[in-house]
């Protein structure tokens, strides 16, 4: 699977658009950008993913450059609650997509 | 979202003891995994289960592990002879279409 790279942590004041980037310069053709969150230790939430266009869904939106190689997060309004680890991932579309590798991910803080 | 249960939310074990972490995914999940993730740690990936039988399985997964979905709901991860490194939060995760979507996870203590 492809390498992530991603900033450790972040600030963002809440009602603010927080935009959370992540490297992915190996990313080969078949594979997807996803982003999963982890709140305080509960269970990662899955937000969005994508191929290679962009995406919006109600939680958030996913903006890939053109030449895939890297990915930004966008949460349009950020409040408290969604201060968590936020995890940029890519994996090779098929069956087996559950199969999530996590790294350190980007810590944001949401402040008031 | 779609809502994976697990049960319980807590289990302390003492060394040697087997323990069975339970999960029950949503009914149309075709694919299940087991995740874990020690205190301050990544989350790591150990099990998917397809079709009644493991997919796929990572190094950490070894022989005191196993995985069984009995009757067809619920789908559980038995470790045999708990050790000390096996305290972590371990998550169940069922997958619809091309996304997984975890339960709220089982905290392991052993002592």
């Amino acid at each position: 699977d492809a390498k992530t790279t991603q900033p450790t942590s972040m600030d963002c004041a809440e009602g603010r658009a927080a935009n959370l980037p992540c490297n992915h310069s190996t990313i080969s053709g078949n594979e997807y950008v996803y982003w999963y969150r982890q709140i305080h230790s509960q269970g990662p939430q899955y937000i969005i993913h994508g191929l290679k266009n962009n995406e919006t869904n109600e939680m958030a939106s996913l903006i890939i450059t053109e030449d895939r190689k890297s990915s930004t997060l966008i949460l349009p309004h950020a409040t408290l609650r969604d201060t968590a680890v936020y995890y940029c991932i890519v994996r090779p579309a098929g069956s087996n997509t559950g199969k999530l590798i996590f790294g350190q991910g980007t810590t944001l803080q949401v402040k008031p | 979202e779609p809502e994976v249960t697990q049960t319980p939310s807590h289990q302390v074990t003492q060394m040697g003891q087997e323990v069975i972490l339970r999960c029950v995914p949503i009914s149309n999940h075709l694919y299940f995994y087991w995740y874990r993730q020690i205190l301050g740690q990544k989350v790591e990936f150990l099990v998917s289960f397809y079709n009644n039988e493991i997919s796929e399985k990572s190094e950490i997964f070894d022989d005191q592990f196993s995985v069984e979905r009995p009757d067809g709901s619920n789908f559980t991860l038995k470790i045999r002879s708990t050790k000390l490194e096996d305290s972590a939060m371990y998550f169940c995760a069922g997958q619809i279409d091309t996304e997984a979507f975890f339960g709220q996870g089982t905290r392991l203590t052993v002592v």
